[in-house]
């Protein structure tokens, strides 16, 4: 089955630590996302990236560090400098990076800062 | 940071229903609008992808119209059914870039 996958389903990570969150995708897509959901909030993205090996940052990317080393893989470092980190985190791809391409959707990562 | 609202926030709608939902974004810059749909335990779906003023979509009973001048889009549901229940989301994306506006969603739920 294709899709994409984010690992963990639930996070709970110690103030002051880094941690990565995972996203993989076998669409074969050139573009992938990472958003953050607040309570109360849409959908805000973190950063992007068009094709490997380039990417760029979105309206929130303060504290956030991504990769983007192969196609099918676009981890998200949250560090210690995000001041706050707790929130559920959606990774997206879509085929090419342009507007009228639809967004596909992992099932999310919870990150909880205890 | 543009600005896309929708509304209702939430609506409770009886199976049999008819409904529909407004999303509002800026009225300059349009390059496209889409429409999510993203029930619980699951992640967002993609209904719609509009790109044309005056552009109207229909999948089965679910259907959108788009008005890029006055900056609005509605998603009308015909004959709600339990299954329908979830958050729809819209996004806005502008012609000065790529990246997506989401609005918070509008929560339905279909009372059987």
């Amino acid at each position: 089955d294709g899709g994409i996958t984010q690992s963990p389903k639930y996070l709970f990570r110690k103030e002051g630590q880094n941690v990565t969150l995972s996203c993989e995708q076998n669409l074969n897509h050139d573009a992938m996302y990472w958003y953050r959901q607040d309570p109360g909030q849409g959908l805000r993205l973190i950063y992007y990236s068009q094709i490997v090996n380039d990417f760029q940052k979105g309206d929130i990317a303060e504290g956030y560090s991504v990769s983007r080393e192969k196609k099918e893989s676009f981890p998200l470092t949250v560090t210690s400098a995000q001041k706050n980190p707790t929130a559920f985190y959606l990774c997206a791809s879509s085929i090419m990076g342009q507007g009228v391409s639809e967004q596909f959707f992992g099932p999310g990562t919870r990150l909880t800062v205890l | 940071i543009l600005n896309v609202e929708q509304s209702p926030q939430s609506l409770h709608v009886q199976e049999g229903d008819s409904t529909n939902f407004t999303c509002s974004f800026p009225s300059s810059n349009f390059y496209a609008l889409h429409w999510y749909r993203w029930e619980t335990a699951k992640s967002p779906e993609a209904l719609f992808v509009m790109t044309l003023n005056g552009d109207e979509k229909k999948k089965g009973r679910i259907s959108a119209t788009l008005n890029t001048k006055e900056g609005y889009s509605y998603l009308y549901i015909k004959g709600s059914q339990p299954e329908d229940s979830a958050t729809y989301l819209c996004a806005f994306v502008s012609n000065t870039g790529n990246q997506f506006y989401f609005g918070t969603g509008t929560s339905l739920t279909v009372i059987p």
